[in-house]
Order: structure tokens, then sequence, then C-alpha cells
């Protein structure tokens, strides 16, 4: 069983809808990265959050420590966010030392 | 700024030869670190280094070997190479001073071994 699962694997959506990633994490402290992984294969990195909820654009992420989940968040969803989004973990308390990664969720947005 | 390089992007090597896959980053970043990716896994931490002289082993070490001495630089060595080392591999750099830092990433390297 993976220690960090994402659901769901594949999503496809019409342009303009409001796109939902989840991620449960089993290990793990109190941080999570979200990443983006764009169709040319370079990562870049989306969010990291211990609590909370935090926006960026038409992005939001939000955590629940207690319940060792994060959701990620699109609104109003367009073609340019088709990618694969993955999220990690860090296992110890010394920051990104190591990172267990979920096997991402790949989104394609229909025009 | 240049932020992470990798180099090459693409790599094809036999069985059993040997090759480094560089890594360097401008951004005076203490924490570096190999991943590689396989098809229906996700990312996997090869080796890590939180400063320059500092490294240690991640998930899968076995068949490859790291050093660190400079901050900017980490290369990762293949000292034999194996089919089961076909993979993308990412190189990655963050801050250590703040525990929950951003990871900045290269571009990647594919590496096909026949």
């Amino acid at each position: 069983k993976n220690e960090v699962e994402q659901s769901p694997q594949n999503l496809t959506a019409q342009e303009g809808e409001f796109i939902t990633i989840n991620c449960s994490y089993s290990v793990g402290i109190s941080a999570l990265h979200w990443l983006q992984q764009h169709p040319g294969g370079g990562i870049v990195s989306l969010f990291m959050l211990s609590s909370g909820k935090k926006k960026h654009g038409r992005l939001i992420a939000t955590i629940n420590i207690q319940e060792k989940h994060s959701s990620l968040h699109i609104t109003a969803s367009h073609p340019r966010d088709s990618a694969v989004y993955i999220c990690a973990v860090p296992l110890t308390n010394f920051g990104n030392e190591k990172l267990t990664f979920g096997t991402g969720t790949r989104l394609t947005i229909i025009p | 700024n240049a932020g992470v390089t990798q180099t090459p992007k693409f790599q094809v090597l036999k069985t059993g030869q040997s090759m480094t896959l560089q890594c360097a980053q401008d951004m005076n970043h203490e924490y570096m670190s190999w991943y590689r990716q396989d098809p229906g896994m996700g990312l996997r931490l090869i080796h890590y280094s939180v400063g320059a002289g500092i490294t240690d082993q991640g998930e899968v070490p076995n068949g490859y070997n790291v050093s660190r001495s400079t901050t900017e630089d980490f290369p990762l060595r293949l000292l034999s190479a194996a089919p089961s080392q076909t993979s993308v591999y990412f190189c990655a750099s963050s801050y250590t001073g703040s525990r929950y830092s951003p990871l900045h990433f290269g571009n990647g390297t594919r590496l096909t071994v026949t």
C-alpha cells in the first residue's frame, strides 16, 4: 500500500469546470507539497503547506493535518492546466530531506 | 538566474558503462537531491545532501554514487549501468533554513540503458 495516495489517477474535464484532486497520506509529519509536472516533463512547485489553506491565482490548496488529507482545487479550469499533479510528504522533521511522493493525478482539460 | 541545471537531457548507455549526471544550482541552496521517476511509480529519492561534504542515501541508492564538494554542484554517478536504471532522473534543491521550503527541480535527464 502506498504511503501517499492520490485520487483520482486520471481526470478529464471541460474547460471552466471546478477541479478537485485529493491526497491522503499515512506517514509524514506536518507539511505537504503540491507539484505540477508539465507534459514536457518539467516539475514546478505549486504549494507547500502545513495548515489551513493557500491560494495562488486559480489554484487553492487545503490541508487537514489531523486527517492526513490535502486537496488541490482549480477554479475556472483551462486547457493550460493539463498536467500531472503530484503531492509529496516529508518523512522527517528536517524539511525536504526525505520526501515520499504520490504517483500523480493526470488532468486533461478539454476546450 | 538559471535555477537548477541538469545535463545531459538524454543519454543512451550500454550495460556496464559508467557515466555522471550533472546538477548545478545558483540559488545557494543547502539541500540538493536526486530522484528517479518510473512509469506508474512516484518519484523516488536516490541520494540527498544537506550541504557541502554531507551526503546520505535515500530510498533507492544501489548502483549510484554522489559527492558534494561545493554548494552549487551535486553530480550523480552510475558506476556500472544496468537496464533497471533506465528511468528519468530529476535533481532538486531547496533551502534547509526553513523547514518548509519550496523545491526547485531541474528539467530531467532521460536515461536508457540497453
